[in-house]
């Protein structure tokens, strides 16, 4: 099973912020936050990832809290181009069993 | 150009059949992954792929077999299709193996065994 649980679905309004809650309560010093997102019938593309400080680049922000139980993926003034699901994991350095999903489906409405 | 590409997109057919899946990247990465995502959406790794040590998760039953013929190729071959193969496969590739390592997918390849 994932080690990370997300809300099924969420709506965000476009141009408004979208903010991904996960939570990863049973992750390691090691392991590594990703997030991923796919859009219907394509592969997953990577989006953003972080160990434990807050992380930004072109596509959004990752906000990890101090205990590293909880993550939040911030896609600061989302598209309709954005609708898609949204896969938190943990990785650590083998890959012997990553597990994405089901993840968080995002409707972003006009 | 696409990083990671994979044929067939689409592929149906007979219970007992032996088919394969082929997957090239050009992204000159020395790691390719197989993942398989079922009817609710888990996507779960296959198969790990790197400078010719294979890692398997033991969960797969050995009717399906990776095969790399050079760095930039990951084809999976699977024997004697079951239903419960039906599924998108998807291909992946890294630079290295590990966890700090992001991966690139490819389009996927929608297998459905009647």
């Amino acid at each position: 099973d994932a080690k990370t649980t997300q809300p099924p679905s969420m709506d965000c309004a476009e141009g408004r912020a979208a903010n991904l809650p996960c939570n990863h309560s049973t992750i390691s010093g090691n392991e590594y936050v990703y997030w991923y997102r796919q859009i219907h019938s394509q592969g997953p593309q990577y989006i953003i990832h972080g160990l434990k400080n807050n992380e930004t680049n072109e596509m959004a922000s990752l906000i990890i809290t101090e205990d590293r139980k909880s993550s939040t993926l911030i896609l600061p003034h989302a598209t309709l181009r954005d609708t898609a699901v949204y896969y938190c994991i943990v990785e650590t350095t083998s890959y012997d069993k990553v597990i994405f999903g089901p993840g968080t489906s995002l409707s972003v409405i006009p | 150009d696409t990083a990671v590409s994979q044929t067939p997109k689409y592929l149906v057919t007979q219970m007992g059949n032996d088919k394969s899946i082929k997957c090239e990247q050009n992204l000159g990465h020395d790691t390719m992954y197989w993942y398989k995502q079922d009817s609710k959406k888990f996507l779960k790794i296959m198969f790990s792929y790197n400078n010719k040590e294979l890692i398997i998760n033991e969960t797969v039953p050995n009717r399906f077999s990776p095969k790399s013929p050079d760095k930039a190729h990951l084809n999976l071959h699977i024997n004697s299709l079951e239903l419960g193969d039906s599924a998108v496969y998807f291909c992946a590739s890294s630079q290295e193996y590990g966890g700090q390592e992001t991966q690139y997918f490819g389009p996927g390849t929608r297998l459905l065994v009647l």
